[in-house]
């Protein structure tokens, strides 16, 4: 059965601190590994990543994809309050459906 | 401007009625998608689409029916065969080919009362 595990599902730091978050997967036909931002409503897409080792950088954040070892991590550098949100990691499968993790809540204190 | 739009923000109904969700996009995207969120779960798929006029089941498509008549439009029904339907439902639509980012709704909270 396919499925998405995050962790930790949730983690408190202090503004400032650098935090990682890990997403494992097992799915067939795997095309793409994404991450997300959910805030309040609706996820906000972060990041794609399609090919192992390569990292992708966005400001403070930055993803890498592991594809022989099944797994991604989402590194937050310097962290903000504003950074405090549900990060959603999810798979994108051949048949262009995507699996989602249950998620992992960072709250970043003043 | 290019978008996802979903209605109504927040629906009400009484236990036993049926309810449909709307979900417009105007990306020319052929993949949409409906998920459902509860606490704890992240999001779980209920139905896809990858092109008009076909819908797949997801995991968990038991008490909801879609349709696809259009491009543009993938409108989720909650029947009342749906035993715990109060959630959040996004709705999310994607290009087909190597660019899959998924682009959201901003979803709709329903309860049943």
């Amino acid at each position: 059965e396919d499925k998405v595990v995050q962790s930790p599902l949730s983690l408190v730091v202090h503004e400032g601190d650098t935090v990682t978050l890990n997403c494992s997967y097992e799915v067939t036909n795997f095309r793409s590994l994404l991450w997300y931002k959910q805030e309040k409503k609706a996820p906000t897409f972060l990041f794609m990543l399609t090919s192992s080792g390569i990292e992708k950088k966005s400001g403070r954040l930055s993803s890498i994809l592991d594809k022989k070892e099944l797994f991604s991590i989402l590194n937050i550098t310097a962290t903000q309050t504003g950074d405090s949100a549900v990060y959603l990691c999810a798979v994108e499968r051949g048949n262009n459906d995507m699996r989602f993790g249950a998620g992992t809540r960072l709250t970043v204190k003043p | 401007d290019g978008g996802i739009t979903q209605s109504p923000k927040y629906l009400f109904r009484k236990e036993g009625q049926n309810v449909t969700l709307s979900c417009e996009q105007n990306l020319n995207h052929d993949a949409m998608y409906w998920y459902r969120q509860d606490p704890g779960q992240g999001l779980r798929l209920i139905y896809y689409s990858q092109i008009v006029n076909d819908f797949q089941k997801g995991d968990i498509a038991e008490g909801y029916s879609v349709s696809r008549e259009k491009k543009e439009s993938f409108p989720l029904t909650v029947t009342s065969a749906q035993k715990n339907p109060t959630a959040f439902y996004l709705c999310a639509s994607s290009a087909q080919g190597v660019i899959t980012e998924a682009f959201f709704g901003q979803g709709t909270r329903l309860t049943v009362v």
